[in-house]
Protein backbone atom coordinates (compact mmCIF):
# COMPACT_ATOMS: atom_id res chain seq x y z
CA UNK A 1 0.00 0.00 0.00
CA UNK A 2 0.88 3.46 -0.82
CA UNK A 3 2.60 5.02 2.15
CA UNK A 4 1.34 8.88 3.93
CA UNK A 5 2.72 11.27 1.16
CA UNK A 6 3.50 14.93 2.04
CA UNK A 7 4.60 17.68 -0.04
CA UNK A 8 6.06 19.75 -0.84
CA UNK A 9 9.75 17.90 0.62
CA UNK A 10 10.88 21.28 1.05
CA UNK A 11 9.76 24.95 0.94
CA UNK A 12 11.75 28.24 1.51
CA UNK A 13 9.54 31.18 2.02
CA UNK A 14 9.92 34.99 3.30
CA UNK A 15 8.60 36.44 6.47
CA UNK A 16 4.88 37.14 5.76
CA UNK A 17 4.29 34.77 3.26
CA UNK A 18 2.07 31.81 3.21
CA UNK A 19 2.43 28.28 2.40
CA UNK A 20 0.23 25.19 2.45
CA UNK A 21 1.53 22.27 3.08
CA UNK A 22 0.08 18.90 2.13
CA UNK A 23 -0.47 15.34 3.76
CA UNK A 24 -2.09 12.32 1.82
CA UNK A 25 -2.67 9.75 4.30
CA UNK A 26 -3.08 6.54 3.49
CA UNK A 27 -6.14 5.11 2.40
CA UNK A 28 -9.01 4.55 4.85
CA UNK A 29 -6.90 5.76 7.46
CA UNK A 30 -9.40 8.09 9.52
CA UNK A 31 -7.28 9.59 11.75
CA UNK A 32 -4.73 12.02 10.46
CA UNK A 33 -2.31 13.95 12.96
CA UNK A 34 0.17 16.60 12.32
CA UNK A 35 3.47 16.87 14.44
CA UNK A 36 6.22 19.69 14.13
CA UNK A 37 9.61 19.49 14.88
CA UNK A 38 11.19 23.06 15.35
CA UNK A 39 15.61 22.78 14.81
CA UNK A 40 17.18 20.93 18.01
CA UNK A 41 13.65 20.49 19.79
CA UNK A 42 11.24 18.02 20.63
CA UNK A 43 8.78 16.37 17.64
CA UNK A 44 5.46 18.21 19.36
CA UNK A 45 1.88 17.50 18.18
CA UNK A 46 -0.38 19.98 16.54
CA UNK A 47 -3.69 19.01 15.84
CA UNK A 48 -5.44 15.05 15.00
CA UNK A 49 -8.49 14.64 13.03
CA UNK A 50 -11.11 12.10 12.71
CA UNK A 51 -12.30 12.14 9.53
CA UNK A 52 -12.98 15.54 8.50
CA UNK A 53 -12.92 16.64 12.31
CA UNK A 54 -11.11 18.02 14.54
CA UNK A 55 -10.51 15.76 17.10
CA UNK A 56 -8.09 18.09 19.71
CA UNK A 57 -5.77 20.84 18.30
CA UNK A 58 -4.06 21.91 21.79
CA UNK A 59 -0.71 21.53 19.72
CA UNK A 60 -2.13 24.57 17.25
CA UNK A 61 0.64 27.50 18.28
CA UNK A 62 -1.80 29.91 17.36
CA UNK A 63 -4.40 31.35 15.26
CA UNK A 64 -1.82 31.91 12.07
CA UNK A 65 -1.92 28.40 11.97
CA UNK A 66 -5.30 26.44 9.67
CA UNK A 67 -5.63 23.03 9.51
CA UNK A 68 -8.07 21.51 7.47
CA UNK A 69 -9.23 18.21 5.94
CA UNK A 70 -12.07 18.35 3.72
CA UNK A 71 -14.03 15.00 2.89
CA UNK A 72 -11.51 13.23 5.58
CA UNK A 73 -8.78 12.49 3.31
CA UNK A 74 -6.15 14.90 2.37
CA UNK A 75 -5.10 17.13 4.87
CA UNK A 76 -3.90 21.00 4.33
CA UNK A 77 -1.82 22.85 6.52
CA UNK A 78 -2.10 26.92 6.13
CA UNK A 79 0.77 29.11 7.24
CA UNK A 80 -0.47 32.65 7.23
CA UNK A 81 1.65 34.97 7.56
CA UNK A 82 4.71 32.97 8.62
CA UNK A 83 6.95 34.11 10.84
CA UNK A 84 10.74 33.35 11.41
CA UNK A 85 9.73 30.67 14.14
CA UNK A 86 7.61 28.44 12.01
CA UNK A 87 10.51 26.88 10.44
CA UNK A 88 11.25 22.97 11.09
CA UNK A 89 10.22 19.75 10.00
CA UNK A 90 6.30 19.79 9.37
CA UNK A 91 5.64 15.90 10.28
CA UNK A 92 1.96 14.37 9.25
CA UNK A 93 0.95 10.95 10.35
CA UNK A 94 -2.19 8.59 9.62
CA UNK A 95 -3.48 5.33 11.24
CA UNK A 96 -6.27 3.09 11.97
CA UNK A 97 -5.45 2.16 15.84
CA UNK A 98 -2.88 4.71 17.84
CA UNK A 99 -0.06 1.40 17.59
CA UNK A 100 -0.26 1.88 13.83
CA UNK A 101 1.13 5.16 13.30
CA UNK A 102 2.69 6.08 9.74
CA UNK A 103 4.60 8.94 9.39
CA UNK A 104 5.21 10.49 6.10
CA UNK A 105 8.83 12.34 5.37
CA UNK A 106 8.52 15.39 6.28
CA UNK A 107 7.80 18.87 4.43
CA UNK A 108 11.05 21.22 5.58
CA UNK A 109 9.63 24.96 5.63
CA UNK A 110 11.98 27.25 6.17
CA UNK A 111 11.07 30.76 6.64
CA UNK A 112 13.84 33.66 5.86
CA UNK B 1 3.31 17.09 32.35
CA UNK B 2 4.49 14.09 30.53
CA UNK B 3 7.97 14.26 28.48
CA UNK B 4 10.94 12.67 27.29
CA UNK B 5 14.75 13.28 27.78
CA UNK B 6 17.26 11.68 25.78
CA UNK B 7 20.73 12.04 25.49
CA UNK B 8 22.09 14.80 22.97
CA UNK B 9 24.01 14.12 19.71
CA UNK B 10 25.23 13.63 17.34
CA UNK B 11 26.98 10.24 18.75
CA UNK B 12 29.43 8.51 16.35
CA UNK B 13 30.68 5.74 16.45
CA UNK B 14 32.85 3.18 14.55
CA UNK B 15 31.23 0.16 13.02
CA UNK B 16 30.88 -3.11 14.94
CA UNK B 17 30.80 -0.77 18.32
CA UNK B 18 28.28 -1.10 20.95
CA UNK B 19 25.53 1.21 21.13
CA UNK B 20 23.83 3.08 24.30
CA UNK B 21 21.28 5.97 23.60
CA UNK B 22 19.70 6.81 26.82
CA UNK B 23 15.86 7.28 27.21
CA UNK B 24 14.21 8.63 30.94
CA UNK B 25 10.69 9.37 31.07
CA UNK B 26 8.23 11.60 33.05
CA UNK B 27 4.50 10.34 33.04
CA UNK B 28 1.89 9.59 35.36
CA UNK B 29 0.15 6.64 34.60
CA UNK B 30 1.63 3.65 32.84
CA UNK B 31 2.38 4.75 29.23
CA UNK B 32 3.63 2.73 26.76
CA UNK B 33 7.03 3.91 25.44
CA UNK B 34 8.77 3.53 21.79
CA UNK B 35 11.76 3.86 19.57
CA UNK B 36 10.97 5.74 16.37
CA UNK B 37 14.01 6.31 13.53
CA UNK B 38 14.65 8.73 10.80
CA UNK B 39 16.98 7.24 8.07
CA UNK B 40 18.03 10.46 5.47
CA UNK B 41 15.26 10.87 3.20
CA UNK B 42 12.81 9.24 5.17
CA UNK B 43 9.60 9.63 7.17
CA UNK B 44 9.35 8.04 11.08
CA UNK B 45 9.22 4.59 11.05
CA UNK B 46 8.70 2.78 14.45
CA UNK B 47 11.31 0.44 15.31
CA UNK B 48 10.64 -0.90 18.49
CA UNK B 49 7.99 -0.64 21.65
CA UNK B 50 7.35 -1.74 24.79
CA UNK B 51 4.09 -1.44 26.95
CA UNK B 52 4.54 -2.43 29.97
CA UNK B 53 6.93 -2.41 32.71
CA UNK B 54 10.09 -5.46 32.31
CA UNK B 55 8.73 -5.75 28.56
CA UNK B 56 11.80 -5.86 26.41
CA UNK B 57 10.92 -4.39 22.53
CA UNK B 58 13.58 -5.67 20.14
CA UNK B 59 13.88 -5.45 16.25
CA UNK B 60 16.62 -4.84 13.87
CA UNK B 61 19.30 -6.11 16.34
CA UNK B 62 18.18 -3.27 18.55
CA UNK B 63 16.94 -3.24 21.94
CA UNK B 64 14.92 -1.39 25.07
CA UNK B 65 13.66 -2.77 28.14
CA UNK B 66 10.71 -0.90 29.82
CA UNK B 67 12.03 -0.15 33.05
CA UNK B 68 9.65 1.40 35.39
CA UNK B 69 12.04 1.77 38.81
CA UNK B 70 14.14 4.34 36.88
CA UNK B 71 11.70 5.28 34.19
CA UNK B 72 14.03 4.64 31.59
CA UNK B 73 14.00 3.06 28.30
CA UNK B 74 17.77 2.68 26.76
CA UNK B 75 18.24 1.76 23.29
CA UNK B 76 20.62 -0.64 23.01
CA UNK B 77 22.74 -2.29 20.05
CA UNK B 78 25.53 -4.65 20.11
CA UNK B 79 27.54 -4.31 16.88
CA UNK B 80 26.16 -1.36 14.95
CA UNK B 81 26.22 -1.08 10.91
CA UNK B 82 26.92 1.95 8.51
CA UNK B 83 23.35 1.86 7.76
CA UNK B 84 22.47 2.85 11.00
CA UNK B 85 23.25 5.80 10.57
CA UNK B 86 20.21 7.77 11.67
CA UNK B 87 18.04 10.23 14.00
CA UNK B 88 16.70 8.09 16.89
CA UNK B 89 13.69 9.37 18.97
CA UNK B 90 12.54 8.20 22.36
CA UNK B 91 8.89 8.35 22.27
CA UNK B 92 5.74 7.83 24.92
CA UNK B 93 1.85 7.59 24.72
CA UNK B 94 -0.50 8.03 27.59
CA UNK B 95 -4.00 6.09 27.68
CA UNK B 96 -5.31 9.69 28.09
CA UNK B 97 -5.31 10.33 24.52
CA UNK B 98 -4.02 9.83 21.23
CA UNK B 99 -0.85 11.95 21.06
CA UNK B 100 2.39 10.90 20.72
CA UNK B 101 5.93 12.34 23.06
CA UNK B 102 9.20 12.60 21.18
CA UNK B 103 12.54 13.05 23.15
CA UNK B 104 14.44 15.88 20.83
CA UNK B 105 15.74 12.77 19.13
CA UNK B 106 19.68 12.05 19.26
CA UNK B 107 21.55 11.84 15.45
CA UNK B 108 23.79 8.66 14.88
CA UNK B 109 26.85 8.48 12.98
CA UNK B 110 28.41 5.61 11.43
CA UNK B 111 32.14 5.42 10.48
CA UNK B 112 32.84 2.73 8.50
Amino acid sequence: EAGVTQFPSHSVIEKGQTVTLRCDPISGHDNLYWYRRVMGKEIKFLLHFVKESKQDESGMPNNRFLAERTGGTYSTLKVQPAELEDSGVYFCASSQRIYGYTFGSGTRLTVV
Amino acid sequence: GDSVTQMEGPVTLSEEAFLTINCTYTATGYPSLFWYVQYPGEGLQLLLKATKADDKGSNKGFEATYRKETTSFHLEKGSVQVSDSAVYFCALTTNRDDKIIFGKGTRLHILP
